[in-house]
This record gives structure tokens, sequence and C-alpha cells, in this order.
């Protein structure tokens, strides 16, 4: 159990366009799902906090009208980069929260050119 | 504000010997850890976790061992395997359920 995928499972867009990328728990409800991005040989660092039904909340430097997160249920949150531009491009990861441990979705490799 | 940080970035290490991971926090206050593996173009994955009352915790051939008194963690793998080979994170949680990530160590296992 406690299974997350993500979709899709990379990203290939030019610059400007917008790009969505969902996160799913499918066997599990998540009331919580964190977004982390990873760019090449470094470090997880953390995004945003995705609620269902309210806000997320985003970490310090990370501009939220760029990432817009959406929570719309307890199995599904979304990631949308909007206007992307190459320094964009990285490995976005998500993670569902169940009992207070997360579990980890396979990532999202976005490259934007 | 707080980090956790690793002291190694690359670990090679012969097939069949014990590899040793380390990490440094820097929040005393910090009482829970996890080890994650991280194998190319995928997500992490959970190895083990420990918390602040325990000092060692042993699983299937991993050992975490937790010093407060330094602020180190540490994953000891047993007979290394190739499919150990990977990119190992510690990561501390802190409030709201968040977890804080170290900077990574690779482990490259020789034949």
């Amino acid at each position: 159990g406690a299974v997350v995928s993500q979709h899709p499972s990379w990203v290939i867009c030019k610059s400007g366009t917008s790009v969505k990328i969902e996160c799913r728990s499918l066997d599990f409800q998540a009331t919580t799902m964190f977004w982390y991005r990873q760019f090449p040989k470094q470090s997880l660092m953390l995004m945003a906090t995705s609620n269902e039904g309210s806000k997320a909340t985003y970490e310090q430097g990370v501009e939220k009208d760029k990432f817009l997160i959406n929570h719309a249920s307890l199995t599904l949150s979304t990631l949308t980069v909007t206007s992307a531009h190459p320094e964009d491009s990285s490995f976005y990861i998500c993670s569902a929260s169940r009992s207070n441990e997360q579990f980890f979705g396979p990532g999202t490799r976005l490259t934007v050119l | 504000g707080e980090s956790v940080g690793l002291h190694l970035p690359t670990l090679s290490v012969q097939e069949g010997d014990n590899s040793i991971i380390n990490c440094a926090y820097s929040n005393s206050a910090s009482d829970y850890f996890i080890w994650y593996k991280q194998e190319s173009g995928k997500g992490p994955q959970f190895i083990i976790d420990i918390r602040s009352n325990m000092d060692k915790r042993q699983g299937q051939r991993v050992t975490v061992l937790l010093n407060k008194t330094v602020k180190h963690l540490s994953l000891q793998i047993a007979a290394t395997q190739p499919g150990d080979s990977a990119v190992y994170f510690c990561a501390e949680l802190a409030a709201g359920n968040k977890l804080t990530f170290g900077g990574g160590t690779r482990v490259l296992v020789k034949p």
C-alpha cells in the first residue's frame, strides 16, 4: 500500500508555455501533499505544502503565482508551472502524507526549451 | 535557518564490504530522522528511520546510529551489493510534517 503516482513522468515544453503535473495517492487518502524540486546532483528542496480544500503554503523564495498548486481531492494534487522558462527545468517530486509518514512519487522531469 | 548536511558527497565501496554514510544536523530540537535512497530518475525510497529517544535502530542490512551529543547521524549498509548503488539522503522532520533533506551522498559499488 501507500503508492503515489505522478503524471507525466517527463515533459518537454517551449519557453512561455504552462505545464501541469499531477500527483495521485492511489490507495490511500492524503489530506496533505508536498511538492519538491530537485536540480541535477542536488538535494530535494521543498516548494510548497498542499492541503486538500485550502490554499497551498509556499516556502520562502517560491513564487506562488508561477507554481500554481491545486489540491481538489484527497487523492489528487496538481502543480502547474506557468510561463515556464529554461531555469524551471528540473525534477519535480511530490509526496503524500499518511499518518505523518510521507510517500514519494516517482518524479516528473521537466525540460523547458 | 536549520539545516541537515552530509560529510561525504561520494562513497566508493567494494561489493561485499560495509558502507557508512554520515550526516550532520544542526537543529538540536529535532526528534525524528529518516534515511532515503534515491536511484537515478526516481523518487526517494524510505530506508529506515529513528527517533531521538533512540541511539540505534536496525533493519534488514541497514543500521542507523544517532549521536545527539554531536548531532550526527549515520547509515550503515552491511555487505553492500550492486543494487545499493544510489544517492542516499538523510532527512529531518520538522513542524508541519515538513522534511528537510541533507545534501546527499552517492554510493558507488564496485564489483
